[in-house]
Formats: C-alpha cells, structure tokens, sequence
C-alpha cells in the first residue's frame, strides 16, 4: 500500500485564489512528521511547511497552512493567495516514528497558476 | 534552517564513468542523506551519510556503485560508479537539523549519462 498518497497529478488555479493540494498517509505509527516541499522546474527542493503528529494546531508558514485532518489521515497544503511564482511541483512527504528518519514521499501534484 | 550546496549543480557524463558529487552544509548537522530523482519520478532514499563510519544504504542501492563519505558533519559526497543511461537523475543532498525533524535540501546535482 502507497504510504504517501497524492491523488491530484495535476492542478490549476487563477493567481490570488486559494489552492488546496490533497495528501493523505497511511502509519501505524503514533509518532510521525508531514512535510511538504515544492520543487521548481530548476530541480531544487523548498521545503515549505512541517506538522508532527502530536502538534494539536494546524502548522503555518506565511501563506502556506497544513489542513491536519489525523483521523482521516490527511494532510492537505493550503496555498492562499496564489501567485505565479507558486507554478511548481509539490510533494507531500512523512517521517516515521520519532527517531526516524527516512522521508517516504508521494508522487507529487504540478500546480500551475493562470493569470 | 541550513543552507546547503551542491557541486556540480548538472553534467553529462558518459558511460563507464565515474562522477563524485559533493554536499556542503552552512552548519553541523545531525543527519545528512542522500536521494535520487529518477526524471518525472518522485524522491527515493539512498542512504544515511554517518560521519566517521559506512553510509547505511537502503534497499536496492549498494556501496559499491554509490560509494558515500562523510568525513566531518558539515560535508559529505555521493560517487556514482560505473554509470549507464539509467542513472540518470537529479540527486540530492539533504540534512536534517536539531530535534525538530525538519529535512533541507541542496539544490540537485542533475546528470544526464549517455
């Protein structure tokens, strides 16, 4: 089974709209991190925004914010305000256990941004 | 954070050779990694650079065709041994800094073996 799953291939959104880019995981573990990272076409990887399992608020980081659903396993980006410069791929990423530290990663949403 | 940089940033390599990428970081760090990005692929890890010891290498990836060293806690280096078409990657560096499980990554180093 996909640890990381990250349905959405492919997403547009008109710049200065919110995007939503879906994540949901699958652990058996208590203690766990999210990340998520956004990779231009340049190669590199940015990494955006982290939740531990045990954090009760939903992290945020400017106009990034982690929509922490544990229940459903979820683990969805929020992108407000979108600008052009958010046209990116963006992967949705867990650590296991608290000394682990091998990231499994999904398989990646592109986002691209119209004017 | 830590900044991190990699060296060469691309390159083309032919067939039968050798390429050693290095990884530098702007502070000591806990942990360093390195992982592969196959083209239109996501990130898979390669190993666990351990400094002053053997790199713990994941399944499917072996010393002897991506020897690594770590010789202090700031740098570390990824050979690509022995390389074919399929090595064709972006890899990239990362680290992991204090408790917080925040992972950085370098910029890449893109190969294109032909």
């Amino acid at each position: 089974a996909q640890k990381i799953t990250q349905t959405q291939p492919g997403m547009f959104v008109q710049e200065k709209e919110a995007v939503t880019l879906d994540c949901t995981y699958d652990t058996s573990d208590q203690s766990y991190g999210l990340f998520w990272y956004k990779q231009p076409s340049s190669g590199e990887m940015i990494f955006l925004i982290y939740q531990g399992s045990y954090d009760e608020q939903n992290a945020t980081e400017g106009r990034y914010s982690l929509n922490f659903q544990k229940a459903r396993k979820s683990a969805n980006l929020v992108i407000s305000a979108s600008q052009l410069g958010d046209s990116a791929m963006y992967f949705c990423a867990m650590r296991e256990g608290p000394g682990g530290n091998k990231l499994t990663f999904g398989t990646g949403t592109q986002l691209k941004v119209e004017l | 954070s830590a900044v991190i940089s990699q060296k060469p940033s691309r390159d083309i390599c032919q067939r039968g050779t050798s390429l050693t990428i290095q990884c530098q970081v702007d502070s000591q760090v806990t942990m360093m990694f390195w992982y592969r990005q196959q083209p239109g692929q996501s990130l898979t890890l390669i190993a666990t650079a351990n400094q002053g010891s053997e790199a713990t290498y994941e399944s499917g990836f072996v010393i002897d065709k991506f020897p690594i060293s770590r010789p202090n806690l700031t740098f570390s280096t990824l050979t690509v041994s022995n390389m074919s078409p399929e090595d064709s990657s972006i890899y990239l560096c990362s680290a992991r800094t204090g408790d917080t499980g925040e992972l950085f990554f370098g910029e890449g180093s893109r190969l294109t073996v032909l």
